[in-house]
């Protein structure tokens, strides 16, 4: 089965700092691995995506995700964080099964910047 | 292009009740998830519709349920709601081209059983 792991519950980082917020994969075959970020009584949003190519990906409001395949990672990215950047941060990846949809997310990482 | 609507917002019902919730994809979106968010759980993913279809199907039991209309709107159902059932209930659509595209989601409905 697709799944990833988001090691930490909760990431402090003090504004302006670069940040990085974990996440594990183990899927068979090619991986396709997305980001999602849920602020505050909203639905989720799209940061990024990896499906194949280079390993350094780029995606919304300055994020982006590097991707290592020896170390099963894609971990998200920000060279400096803002206070707005607070919010909980998703891992997710494709449920194995052909031509169906669905995401396996991980646990989710609250991502905390202090002014 | 409008986003995934979603309604009700917010809903309160007690045990033993069903719910209907309804999601509007994003216009020439023809696949619909559904997924379940609870603190304890974490996302769950329920199903997905494609032209119609339930495609894909997640862990749950046969109370949570859904359908797709030609319009490709979708609606989900939960009989007999339990206390457990309490829950952010998110849709999100895609664009048919490529497995792999991104989804959007709505934002939610919460659903809480009393």
């Amino acid at each position: 089965a697709q799944s990833v792991a988001q090691p930490e519950d909760q990431v402090n980082v003090a504004e302006g700092n670069p940040l990085t917020v974990k996440c594990t994969y183990s899927v068979s075959g090619n991986p396709y691995l997305f980001w999602y970020v849920q602020y505050p009584n909203r639905g989720l949003q799209f940061l990024l995506k990896y499906i194949t190519g280079d390993n350094l990906v780029k995606g919304s409001y300055g994020f982006e995700a590097e991707f290592n395949k020896s170390q099963t990672s894609f971990h998200l990215k920000k060279p400096s964080a803002l206070v707005s950047d607070s919010a909980l941060y998703f891992c997710a990846v494709p449920q194995a099964g052909g031509g169906a949809d669905g995401l396996t997310f991980g646990k989710g990482t609250h991502l905390i910047i202090q002014p | 292009k409008a986003g995934v609507t979603q309604t009700p917002r917010y809903l309160i019902k007690t045990r033993g009740q069903q719910v209907t919730l309804s999601c509007s994809p994003i216009s020439g979106h023809r696949s619909v998830s559904w997924y379940q968010q609870t603190p304890g759980q974490g996302l769950q993913f329920l199903f997905e519709y494609f032209s119609e279809t339930q495609r894909n199907k997640g862990n749950f039991p046969g109370r949570f349920s859904g359908r797709q209309f030609s319009n490709s709107r979708s609606e989900m159902n939960v009989s007999t709601l339990e206390l457990g059932d309490s829950a952010l209930y998110l849709c999100a659509s895609r664009h048919p081209q490529g497995k792999n595209n991104e989804q959007f989601f709505g934002p939610g409905t919460r659903l809480t059983v009393l």
